[in-house]
């Protein structure tokens, strides 16, 4: 069984650091691209980042490239975020998500985690 | 980078068929059979529904269906069920090499 679990999310003020880990299982993780989606509070999903198997090619959305940062270590099935210069707007449900087939860039996201919160406030 | 769009809102009794658009431009969903689309239920996670434009996967309802033309893609539910009341998004690849999603669609089973 798959399993996402996603850990790291906190209270944090503007203008700090913040980590997001999602230890994955289940799967063979070296063999499958991995997502960031993210979801204010009431809101809609927002795709954040993503990184591909060998980590050679990582993309950001706008509203994040910059400041955040996308990493992954296969030998320890860990898909990382690190957020800095946190702004309100960053305030939402973080999701680990993994697509539907391995070796694609480009497949729908069959798995995700239950999301870790961030609230971005003073 | 903008999202794509979805119409707010849509309803249907039991039993009826309803269709959900969704449109983007000819830099993602015209250019690319890359479009899902997601359910999502209050305090839960998303789940895939359709994967590459109509693909179902395993385990999701054939009462789910879904296409493409041009810039839009739709989800369609066929014999609506008072458990799809949800809210459902789509997403799609763009020629940014990211991914994008809609708004949303809120739908109600009457």
């Amino acid at each position: 069984e798959v399993q996402l679990v996603e850990s790291g999310g906190n209270l944090v003020q503007p203008g700090r650091s913040l980590r997001l880990s999602c230890a994955a299982s289940g799967f063979s993780f070296d063999d499958y691209a991995m997502h960031w989606v993210r979801q204010p509070p009431g809101k809609g999903l927002e795709w954040v980042s993503g990184i591909i198997w060998n980590s050679g090619i990582i993309r950001y959305a706008d509203s994040v490239k910059g400041r955040f940062t996308i990493s992954r270590d296969n030998a320890k099935n860990s898909l990382y975020l690190q957020m800095n210069s946190l702004r309100p707007d960053d305030t939402a449900l973080y999701y680990c998500a993994k697509p539907m087939r391995a070796w694609s860039k480009s497949s729908g996201f069959d798995d995700w985690g239950q999301g870790t919160l961030v609230t971005v406030s003073t | 980078q903008s999202a794509l769009t979805q119409p707010a809102s849509v309803s249907g009794s039991p039993g009826q068929s309803i269709t959900i658009s969704c449109t983007g431009t000819s830099s993602d969903i015209g250019s690319y059979n890359y479009v899902s689309w997601y359910q999502q239920h209050p305090g839960k996670a998303p789940k895939l529904m359709i994967s590459d434009v109509n693909n179902r996967p395993s385990g999701v309802s054939n009462r789910f269906s879904g296409s493409k033309s041009g810039n839009t893609a739709s989800l369609t539910i066929s014999g609506l069920q008072a458990e799809d009341e949800a809210d459902y998004y789509c997403s799609s690849d763009t020629s940014n090499n990211i991914r994008v999603f809609g708004g949303g669609t809120k739908l109600t089973v009457l």
